[in-house]
């Protein structure tokens, strides 16, 4: 069975960086998609980006640059980036497989496994 | 771009069929796969609906999706109701640019 662990810190200072990594248990990292999806308190789903596990990326374009991912194929786990954070920033952030992809259609699929959610406050 | 469009709230007595829709704000609903997720309080969302129509592993099948191109919506049904199906329900799909949630449902079963 996939798992997915977020760690990192909870609290981050205004215009600091916000910075979490997923570890993957139970599956390799190879061969799929691995997004962040973030949901302030109280409120919906944003998805922030994916990394492949060749290391190409998609990110929001809402996130106007502010985003970085990477992975580590050797401990099997990637990680997110987020500079110039604000209070708008804080939300729940997770970590999931997918989106999957189809490729007898060329369609995306779901996110089909989730870390637990790391809380990360932004504030001073 | 585009939106998802979900009622902010539904309600339903036990035993009985809810309907929740999600409609797309521009592109055809067909272009790409709909995802229905749901969410208790504290927990991950996990899978009931992929591509459209399939049940994910694990979930009972008074669970069903569809999609309707002249209204340009998804929709999530749900027989039978228990008080265990309360939680919040979310649609996902995608365009060339990016990945895109409604904004969610809150069932409540009573």
């Amino acid at each position: 069975q996939v798992q997915l662990q977020e760690s990192g810190p909870g609290l981050v200072k205004p215009s600091d960086t916000l910075s979490l990594t997923c570890l993957v248990s139970g599956g390799s990292i190879t061969s799929y998609y691995w997004s962040w999806i973030r949901q302030p308190p109280g409120k919906g789903l944003e998805w922030i980006g994916y990394i492949y596990y060749t290391g190409s990326t998609r990110y929001n374009p809402s996130l106007k640059g502010r985003v970085t991912f990477s992975l580590d194929r050797s401990r099997n786990q990637f990680s997110l980036n987020l500079t110039s954070v604000t209070p708008a920033d804080t939300a729940v952030y997770y970590c999931a497989r997918g989106p999957n992809y189809d490729i007898l259609t060329s369609y995306y699929s779901e996110f089909d496994y989730w870390g637990q959610g790391a809380l990360v406050t932004v504030s001073s | 771009n585009f939106m998802l469009t979900q009622p902010h709230s539904v309600s339903e007595s036990p035993g009985k069929t809810l309907t929740i829709s999600c409609t797309r704000s521009s592109g055809s609903i067909a272009s790409s796969y709909v995802q229905w997720y749901q969410q208790r309080p504290g927990s991950s969302p996990t899978t009931v609906i992929y591509e459209d129509n399939q049940i994910a592993s694990g979930v009972p099948d008074r669970f069903s999706g569809s999609i309707d191109s002249s209204s340009n919506s998804a929709s999530l049904t749900i027989s039978g109701l228990k008080t265990e199906d309360e939680a919040d329900y979310y649609c996902q799909s995608y365009d060339n640019t990016s990945w895109f949630f409604g904004g969610g449902t809150k069932l409540t079963v009573l």
